[in-house]
């Protein structure tokens, strides 16, 4: 059972443009949600992160957009550079004794074109 | 302040040999968890260790494959007598306190069983 549903597999966009990748999630007690960013060879970084008693946080060009009725989060990218190109993974944890487990979705990978 | 420590990079195992991944968490982290990120796949848990004690080991295959994390010295994940459906990246993070949203993650062994 895939409890959290990333979507595009992959993603073209040109520079300067937005990048938006969209992510559904089944389980209920899920109460954080974290994007990560993972460039090849290296490992996963926490790139933004939301609980669903907001509906969105910016930090810099990098938006996450939170729908709690539609169990729904997307991320945006703003402005996107050749530098944002890398797989970019959403995942999400439940509150209480095991939320210290990520569950993530399958990863969509961005290329941003000069 | 060094991040999190895996060490081999790449592992190149024979099927039914040995495979021994070593994760040191970040200075003042007690806290280890490993994920296993199959091709084209997103991280899945593995397991979760404090110091000396194994907490939660719901994602480890029943066979084969053991993780420890001793009061000296870094995290051990084990896997014996490989197959070729082990190849796969193994990311470990770490964190000061039992959560995620502290957690860093190190740069992954990528274990290829030929």
């Amino acid at each position: 059972q895939q409890q959290v549903k990333q979507s595009p597999q992959s993603l073209i966009v040109q520079k300067g443009g937005i990048s938006i990748i969209n992510c559904a999630y089944e389980n209920t007690a899920f109460d954080y949600f974290p994007w990560y960013q993972q460039f090849p060879g290296k490992g996963p970084a926490l790139l933004i992160a939301i609980r669903p008693d907001v509906s969105e946080k910016k930090e810099g060009r990098f938006t996450i957009s939170f729908n709690k009725s539609a169990k729904q989060f997307s991320l945006h990218i703003m402005d996107s550079q050749p530098g944002d190109s890398a797989t970019y993974f959403c995942a999400a944890s439940a509150r209480g004794g095991s939320n210290y487990k990520l569950t993530f979705g399958k990863g969509t990978l961005l290329t941003v074109n000069p | 302040n060094a991040g999190v420590m895996q060490n081999p990079r790449h592992l190149v195992r024979r099927r039914g040999q040995e495979a021994r991944l070593r994760c040191s968490p970040m200075k003042g982290h007690s806290h280890v968890y490993w994920y296993r990120q199959l091709p084209e796949e997103g991280l899945k848990f593995m397991v979760y260790l404090q110091k000396e004690n194994i907490i939660d080991e719901s994602g480890m295959p029943k066979e084969r494959f053991s993780a420890e994390f001793p009061k000296e010295g870094p995290s051990i994940l084990r896997i014996q007598q490989v197959v070729r459906g082990d190849s796969a990246a193994y990311f470990c993070a770490s964190s000061p306190v039992r959560t995620n949203t502290e957690a860093f993650f190190g740069q992954g062994t990528r274990l290829t069983v030929v």
